[in-house]
């Protein structure tokens, strides 16, 4: 069964740091990727998302993912945080592309972005 | 965006009673919705897939009879904790996918729903 690995349970950052949260899955096939943000009080809303193309995808507010199919990675970065940043991310694979396939989601980071 | 709406955002009951709640897309047609459970600093876990005019398809371990699912409209599905015990306390999340997002797999998610039985 797939699985989505989320290493960083918990990340602090100072304004301006810069930021990377590690995201893996496992499955050798296509695969759709997706980032999730939840701020505090919110519904969760797509960050950013690759389904093909250019592995590197650019998603809103600054933030940025790269697709390393060998390395089964979809690390999602960002040059310099903001304090509004603090919030709960979430990465999710489907399998395949088209059709039905079920979303799975990793355990999610929370970032804590200190002014 | 695509909104999703969910109702109640907080219940409490009492053990053994039975809770519904509504996942409403207010400005599009969800043909397919989700049903999550996100249990502290764990992961949403789907739930069952809600399909309009059909039976829910649940996932391995999720018991049917206990959560009831019903997809009666394009623009609604119900979740029903039926006989609620203390461990069904949880956070529970529906999502829906546009018709559009059939193939980029994209999802809206609800706000959300604490559930706390007594």
């Amino acid at each position: 069964a797939q699985s989505v690995s989320q290493h960083n349970h918990h990340v602090i950052l100072s304004e301006a740091a810069s930021l990377e949260l590690g995201c893996n899955y496992s499955y050798g096939g296509t695969v759709n990727l997706f980032w999730y943000v939840q701020y505090p009080g919110q519904h969760l809303q797509l960050l950013l998302k690759y389904f093909s193309g250019d592995p590197l995808v650019k998603g809103i507010k600054g933030f940025e993912a790269e697709f390393i199919k060998s390395k089964f990675s979809f690390n999602l970065r960002k040059p310099s945080v903001q304090w509004s940043d603090t919030a709960e991310y979430f990465c999710a694979v489907r399998l395949g592309s088209g059709g039905y396939q079920k979303v799975t989601f990793g355990t999610g980071t929370k970032l804590q972005v200190i002014p | 965006g695509a909104v999703v709406s969910q109702h109640p955002s907080r219940v409490i009951c009492k053990s053994g009673t039975s809770v519904k709640i509504e996942c409403r897309s207010l400005d599009f047609q969800a043909t397919t919705m989700f049903w999550y459970r996100q249990f502290p600093k764990q992961s949403l876990m789907l739930m069952a897939t809600s399909n309009e005019g059909s039976k829910a398809t649940y996932e391995q371990g999720v018991e049917k009879d206990k959560f009831l699912i019903n997809h009666a409209s394009l623009t609604l599905s119900t979740l029903t904790v039926t006989s609620a015990h203390p461990e069904d306390s949880s956070f529970y999340i529906c999502s829906a996918r546009t018709s559009g997002g059939l193939l980029t797999g994209e999802l809206f998610f609800g706000e959300g729903s604490r559930l706390t039985v007594l």
